[in-house]
């Protein structure tokens, strides 16, 4: 099992929003490490979507936002889009490990 | 522009070995600390080994501890990951990252099966 926790599966309208949760524990993101959040295409490698919580590297639309409460962090995709189907995964820093830390992926599906 | 390029996968039998490579281009590889980052067939990212710039700390995840070896050398601008007494569950693709933290670069992958 993954040490961040994610749904496998979301879905959203053409046009709507969706947002996908990740949650941690009090050694990764509830120990305050920062958490990102990365998008796979089908048969591509990940790409960096956000990083440190909610920041955009440069050429990521700003329909992609990201957030954090305690032990969880939040990616909120708006004006969902047929290229936006995807795989999304959160990552941080888990001390306990004292390794990066994945969760298992959520599948979107835009209808 | 930063590149990656990762080398050295293939089929190998269970019990055998491998030696990847990965080859950075468009930054200075000294500059930063690296990892390795596997994906086995239609499954989750799982992170597999970290090197800082200077190798001199290096880390590993439980499941290929005392197995898979990583190293760099920063005159090549490369980085490597020796991987022995491989097992059929080390079937994945291998993704080398420029570690900052986070993975802002990755390359495209080498596939790595282990099988009989």
């Amino acid at each position: 099992q993954s040490v961040l926790t994610q749904p496998p599966s979301v879905s959203g309208a053409l046009g709507q929003r969706v947002t996908i949760t990740c949650t941690g524990t009090s050694s990764n993101i509830g120990a305050n490490f920062d958490a990102h959040w990365y998008q796979q295409l089908p048969g591509a490698a990940p790409k960096l979507l956000i990083y440190a919580n909610k920041n955009r590297p440069s050429g990521v639309p700003d329909r992609f936002s990201g957030s954090k409460s305690g032990t969880s962090i939040f990616l909120d995709i708006t004006g969902l889009q047929p290229g936006d189907e995807a795989d999304y995964y959160c990552q941080s820093y888990d001390t306990d490990l004292s390794a990066w830390v994945f969760g298992g992926g959520t599948r979107l599906t835009v209808l | 522009e930063v590149h990656l390029v990762e080398s050295g996968g293939g089929l190998v039998k269970p019990g055998g070995s491998l030696r990847l490579s990965c080859v950075g281009s468009g930054f200075t590889l000294s500059d930063y600390s690296m990892a390795w980052v596997r994906q086995a067939p239609g499954k989750g990212l799982e992170w597999v080994s970290y090197i800082s710039s200077s190798s001199t700390d290096m880390n590993y995840a439980g499941s290929v501890k005392g197995r898979f070896t990583i190293s760099r050398d920063n005159a090549e601008n490369s980085l490597y990951l020796q991987m022995k007494r491989l097992r059929v569950e080390d079937t994945a693709v291998y993704y080398c990252v420029r570690d900052e933290g986070f993975g802002e670069y990755w390359g495209k992958g080498t596939m790595v099966t282990v099988s009989s």
